[in-house]
This record gives C-alpha cells, structure tokens and sequence, in this order.
C-alpha cells in the first residue's frame, strides 16, 4: 500500500494563480481532511469529507475549495492565491464510523510558496 | 466546541531528563484524545491514544476528564525523541480531529 500520497510535493504560485493539491489514498478510507501547517499555529483543519459526495468546511475554509468524487482521491483547489496561504498542506485519511474519530494517516505533505 | 491547547512551543531538556509535554482540552462530549509526533522532514504519525492506554518508546499519556487533561509523559527523555508533538482531540459523533499548536521537544545530549 501507497498509503496517502500528495502532489506536487513543492509549488511556488504567483499572487492569483488556482491551482489544485492532489490527494489520493488506497486504504479504503471513507474519512479525508486537509491541514495547514504554519509556525506557531500548528495544524488547522481546511476542509473534510466523510464519504464521496460529502465535504465539510473546517477552522479555516476560506480561499479553498473541494470535492470528493471518488473515495480514493479529495483534491483541494486554491481559487486564487494569496500570500497568506502560504503553507505546507498536509492531506490526511482514516476509517469513519460517524460516531467517533479514528487514528488518521498523513502525506508527506506540499509545501506552497505565494509570492 | 472542540478546542485544544498545548502551551508551550518549546520544551528542551537534556538527555535522561523526564518530560512532560501538557496537552489541555475543551470538548462538551466524550472526548477522544491523541498524541502525534513529526521528526524532522517526516510525515505526521500517531504516538498514542488514550483508548489504548499503552506505552509506545516509552511515553505515556493519562486522560485526566476533571483537569480536562491528556499530557505526555516520558521518564527519561532520549536524543532521538526530538520532534514536534502534536495533541489532537476527537470524540464522540463527529469524525474531525482539532490539533493543538504543538510542541517542539528538544533533548540535549
């Protein structure tokens, strides 16, 4: 197993540019979640799916979008960057019942420069 | 609301030393508690959890729900424990998982 992979694994955008952080797992995981990782801010949730079809926003939405068409892949859009979304991004996924959380498996994570 | 704090950003110790790195919560339910570490230029990956109440490389973390408490405890710190520790809240009828800022242990030889 691949577990979770992210591409690409570095990007620098100019101020505006989209572009789209690729995410895929192949362990059959119903729950996928995106993070920002700054410095002193730790790890906020961008956006969460519990199944295809379903995506939620989390701590800090705004400026991303996403969509879950396919239980393997839950790509997170940049609709037009800013400097402030400068970041790593984390991609993470793991088994859902609804009812509580389980033990999640990262990326190797993006790192995203915005100039 | 879930919420989480970890109030130190950075704890150095010498090597043999105990640690203690604090992990405080806010959570109307029944939470779920996690501790993940990040060494250097790796992904995350879960420490421990408070359901399964074991020790992994030797750290332990007790949920204390009347201090609202989860924090990790080790007794005598190694250099290869160097990381960032995160503590992640969970719970009951809801899938997300709240990170706290985290920590970064340095353990000096």
């Amino acid at each position: 197993n691949a577990g979770v992979t992210q591409t690409p694994k570095f990007q620098v955008l100019k101020t505006g540019q989209s572009m789209t952080l690729q995410c895929a797992q192949d362990m059959n995981h119903e729950y996928m979640s995106w993070y920002r990782q700054d410095p002193g801010m730790g790890l906020r949730l961008i956006h969460y799916s519990v199944g295809a079809g379903i995506t939620d926003q989390g701590e800090v939405p705004n400026g991303y979008n996403v969509s879950r068409s396919t239980t393997e892949d839950f790509p997170l859009r940049l609709l037009s960057a800013a400097p402030s979304q400068t970041s790593v991004y984390f991609c993470a996924s793991s088994r859902t019942s609804g009812r509580q959380a389980y033990e999640q498996y990262f990326g190797p994570g993006t790192r995203l420069t915005v100039t | 609301a879930q919420r989480v704090t970890q109030p130190e950003k950075l704890l150095s110790v010498f090597k043999g030393a105990p640690v203690e790195l604090k992990c405080n919560y806010s959570y109307s339910g029944s939470p779920e508690l996690f501790w993940y570490v990040q060494y250097s230029r790796q992904r995350l990956q879960l420490l421990l959890r408070h359901i399964s109440r074991e020790s992994i490389k030797g750290f332990t973390a007790d949920l204390n729900k009347g201090e609202t408490s989860f924090h990790l405890k080790k007794p005598f710190a190694q250099e290869e424990d160097s990381a960032m520790y995160y503590c992640a809240l969970g719970g009951h009828n809801t899938d997300k998982l709240i990170f706290g800022t985290g920590t970064r242990l340095q353990v000096f030889p």
